[in-house]
């Protein structure tokens, strides 16, 4: 069973500060990895998508890189600002047959950038 | 084109009372999920639907029950509610041969 993990649970930077959101997976047979983002009470928004071919991707201030032999993604936030504050989710597409595609979430690293 | 629209927002129910979250989808697309998200768990998969007319458990379908009715629209079933299955559920349907899924808004159920 694919497990996700996301470190650290919660993170405050001050404004202006780059981060890394740090994500593990067990199973390296992904097909690809997304990172999302989820305001207070609100849905998911897709930040960046990985496929398992690929290094990394890049959004902006956003870069997000992929190891998939030793099952560890990053998300890097260069300047971060107020705005950035949100949850961060991470997540892992597997194949699942008859082609269909099951996602597994990370639990999110809450971050909050104080002015 | 509205993309995954879910309905209600918002739910308040008593235990045992049974309820539908509805759910579609305007993209034409096959398949469908459904996941619930509580606080300190991430998301996890309910049921999902590769395509019309079919239908398979994820991580935790008990208490649930799903119907594709047809391609647009795929909905989630609480037969007797219990204050476990408070939480946020959301919808999703994938963009076929791209990899990633559609989220709707989200439907936010207490069970008192």
């Amino acid at each position: 069973k694919q497990e996700v993990t996301q470190i650290p649970a919660a993170l405050s930077v001050p404004e202006g500060e780059n981060l890394v959101l740090n994500c593990s997976f067990t199973d390296s047979a992904i097909y690809n990895l997304q990172w999302f983002r989820q305001d207070p009470g609100k849905g998911l928004t897709s930040l960046l998508l990985i496929q398992s071919s690929q290094r990394e991707q890049t959004s902006g201030r956003l870069n997000a890189s992929l190891d998939k032999s030793s099952g560890r993604s990053t998300l890097y936030i260069a300047a971060s600002q107020p705005g950035d504050s949100a949850t961060y989710l991470c997540a892992v597409r597997l194949y699942s047959g008859a082609g269909s595609y099951q996602l597994t979430f990370g639990k999110g690293t809450k971050l909050s950038v104080i002015p | 084109n509205a993309g995954v629209t879910q309905t209600p927002k918002f739910q308040v129910l008593k235990t045992g009372q049974s309820m539908t979250l509805q759910c579609a989808q305007d993209m034409n697309h096959n398949s469908m999920y459904w996941y619930r998200q509580d606080p300190g768990m991430g998301l996890r998969l309910i049921y999902y639907s590769a395509s019309e007319g079919t239908t398979d458990k994820g991580e935790v379908p008990n208490g649930y029950n799903v119907s594709r009715l047809n391609k647009r629209e795929f909905s989630l079933r609480l037969e007797s509610a219990a204050p476990s299955q408070t939480s946020v559920y959301f919808c999703a349907s994938r963009v076929p041969g791209q990899g990633f899924e559609f989220f709707g808004p989200g439907t936010r159920l207490t069970v008192l």
